[in-house]
């Protein structure tokens, strides 16, 4: 399996309060990927990087933030959670013919 | 990215070949054909990917039509640790992957 992991496994957080998850990557991957998945719309791309420091928009960025300071490590912060961000998320990874290869996930529930 | 379609289920009994079909009839010449598995509560995992000519892996065979407006994953000894939801996915092979519905396969003991 590729070296992916994510941090934490599982949340409960408050509406309102910051939530930062983490992915962890030991392949030197350039390509990073969050996305999230809800019952009834499949997986969906929520922002990507493509470097350190580079990252780009996806489908369902709006609420979300992303940083890559470090080729190992991306970021993912919801500012002010909302009960609607409630899902799991999944981390990926490129690999070198743009195959993914996808994390744990991380079950983020809002009350 | 060119759209696909998926039988919504599939059953398959144990030991046999899991033949996955797809259709992409609107795909490109630069696009290549990928397909995931995501068993349930765990992350998608890659399975396989090609262009136009046939692939095989320790994981399963690819069969891509002449014409490439169609696909067909198969498992040729499916177990029931391979019962999962499979996407079919046209990509160029750029950074962003459109999961759809996928197909059900439910391994029969």
């Amino acid at each position: 399996d590729a070296g992916i992991t994510q941090s934490p496994r599982h949340k409960v957080t408050e509406t309102g309060t910051p939530v930062t998850l983490r992915c962890h990557q030991t392949e030197n991957h350039r390509y990073m990927y969050w996305y999230r998945q809800d019952p009834g719309h499949g997986l969906r791309l929520i922002h990507y990087s493509y470097g350190v420091k580079d990252t780009d928009k996806g489908e369902v960025s709006d609420g979300y933030s992303v940083s890559r300071s470090k080729t190992e490590d991306f970021l993912l912060t919801l500012e002010s959670a909302t009960s609607s961000q409630t899902s799991v998320y999944f981390c990926a990874i490129g690999g070198t013919t743009y195959e993914q290869y996808f994390g744990p996930g991380t079950r983020l529930t809002v009350t | 990215d060119a759209k696909t379609t998926q039988p919504t289920s599939m059953d398959c009994a144990e030991g046999r070949a899991a033949n996955l079909p797809c259709n992409h009839s609107t795909i490109s010449g630069n696009e290549y054909v990928y397909w995931y598995r995501q068993i349930h509560s765990q992350g998608p995992q890659y399975i396989i990917h090609g262009l136009k000519n046939n692939e095989t892996n320790e994981m399963a065979s690819l069969i891509i039509t002449e014409d490439r407006k169609s696909s067909t994953l198969i498992l040729p000894h499916a177990t029931l640790r391979d019962t999962a939801v499979y996407y079919c996915i046209v990509n160029e092979g750029n950074e962003k992957l459109t999961f759809g519905t996928g197909t059900r396969l439910t391994i029969i003991p």
